[in-house]
């Protein structure tokens, strides 16, 4: 079965620096998709970014890129210029054969100024 | 805004009792998701709908049904409610079998 794994459970960064969000995941399968989303204190679950895992080169996403080492099955999310707004949890997602999104546990982001 | 439409935001009840949570999905979308997102499980799928018919079922009890309507909005019932049913729901919806779902802001469920 696959799952997801984020080892930072809280994180902080101070206004305009970067961050870097770490994600590992476990699978077998060769063809599948991972996520970032976000979800502020209002709940709502944001789409960051998505990766193809056929595809070699990394997804960005304005401020958003991510680290993708498919060998090393890791999907680290980094955000530059950080801003208040990003303040949040971040969840990595898993979308594989089983046709459904796994999630990890989420990170919580704090953004300070 | 994902353009997912829950109703209703909050939902407070009693245990033992029956619920049921309504998800819109965007225009144009097939498939609908159901997830509920507690303190101690996570995020956990429950089960998806795509064009009417069930396509994937996830870590939904047996008290829980879902179902989705010939205009695709989905509805999830909840019965015999327990202390620990008590969490946020989400429906996502997608286009076709597309891998990016979209959330709705979830119905927040609160079991007394």
């Amino acid at each position: 079965a696959q799952t997801v794994t984020q080892s930072q459970p809280e994180m902080s960064v101070q206004e305009a620096e970067t961050v870097t969000l770490s994600c590992t995941y476990d699978t077998s399968e060769s063809n599948y998709y991972l996520f970032w989303y976000k979800q502020p204190p209002s709940r709502q679950m944001i789409l960051v970014i998505r990766q193809e895992a056929y595809k070699q080169q990394n997804a960005t996403e304005n401020r958003f890129s991510v680290n993708f080492q498919k060998a090393a099955k890791s999907f680290s999310l980094k955000i530059s210029d950080s801003q208040l707004g990003d303040t949040a949890m971040y969840f990595c997602a898993f979308w594989g054969s089983q046709g459904n999104l796994i999630f990890g546990k989420g990170t919580k982001l704090s953004v300070k100024p | 805004d994902s353009g997912v439409t829950q109703t209703p935001k909050h939902l407070i009840t009693a245990t033992g009792q029956r619920v049921t949570l309504r998800c819109s999905p965007r225009s144009g979308d097939l498939s609908v998701y159901w997830y509920q997102q507690s303190l101690d499980q996570g995020l956990q799928f429950l089960i998806q709908y795509y064009n009417g018919e069930e396509r994937a079922k996830g870590n939904i009890l047996e008290r829980f049904s879902a179902q989705q309507f010939p205009d695709l909005h989905s509805e999830l019932n909840l019965s015999s409610l327990e202390l620990g049913d008590s969490a946020l729901y989400f429906c996502a919806s997608s286009l076709e079998n597309s891998l990016t779902q979209y959330f709705g802001p979830g119905t927040r469920l609160t079991v007394l």
